[in-house]
């Protein structure tokens, strides 16, 4: 079956502006979270959805948000772009009731 | 505050050596434990798993971790490495109240054998 499919791979931004990045799960799963990897901060949880609800949120500031659609279909959104938010953020995919997460490949951003 | 503390950041192992990385977490309550392994130009995935019952755990590709709850620890085993296992290896814990979702991450430890 396919894997969780992030969009766009890789884009460049400049300060100020503002981001939208997709996720797509596997099919039958309801759950999305995200996650912000650098390597000075390593891993770190942005929020969760499930059905079309924020179920958990991480540490971040209310520039960084996102939204769940009823297909289960998933966008984050930073706006105001910092430098700091140069990463790859990633996409978690949640199998029902194994606890275990599929990770996309993640959308890879460069803040100018 | 919540947080995972891996020791080694890197580790050089020659194949058939024997492997063990270091995981300690810090809360107060029931987690559920995962290692996730990230293999060159890959994505994320799963290792193993430990929610409850025996402590030792087995995954995929002949590892096995050991939770030990007086400890706070969860280390990762594998009694003879690959060059195929040559990866960063994350070790990430959920706090039972956060639902299974929300992981939070050790720093990784960049795993590199050599035939």
């Amino acid at each position: 079956k396919a894997g969780v499919t992030q969009t766009p791979r890789y884009l460049i931004k400049t300060r100020g502006q503002q981001v939208t990045l997709s996720c797509s799960p596997i099919s039958g799963h309801r759950s999305v979270s995200w996650y912000q990897q650098t390597p000075g901060q390593g891993l770190q949880f942005l929020f969760e959805y499930f059905s079309e609800t924020q179920r958990n949120k991480g540490n971040f500031p209310g520039r960084f948000s996102g939204r769940q659609f009823s297909n289960s279909r998933s966008e984050m959104n930073v706006s105001t772009l910092e430098l700091g938010d140069s990463a790859l953020y990633l996409c978690a995919s949640g199998a029902p009731n194994t606890g275990e997460l599929f990770f996309g490949e993640g959308s890879r951003l460069t803040v100018l | 505050a919540q947080s995972v503390s891996q020791h080694n950041h890197h580790v050089i192992l020659s194949e058939a050596a024997s492997l063990e990385l270091g995981c300690n977490y810090s809360y107060g309550g029931t987690v559920n434990l995962f290692w996730y392994v990230q293999y060159p130009g890959q994505h994320l995935q799963l290792l193993l798993k430990y929610f409850s019952g025996d402590p030792l755990v087995k995954g995929i590709k002949g590892f096995e971790a050991e939770f030990i709850k007086s400890k706070f620890s969860f280390n990762l085993r594998k009694p003879s490495v690959q060059w195929s296992d040559t990866a960063e290896y994350f070790c990430a814990v959920s706090p039972i109240s956060g639902g299974y979702n929300k992981l939070i991450f050790g720093a990784g430890t960049r795993l590199a054998v050599h035939p």
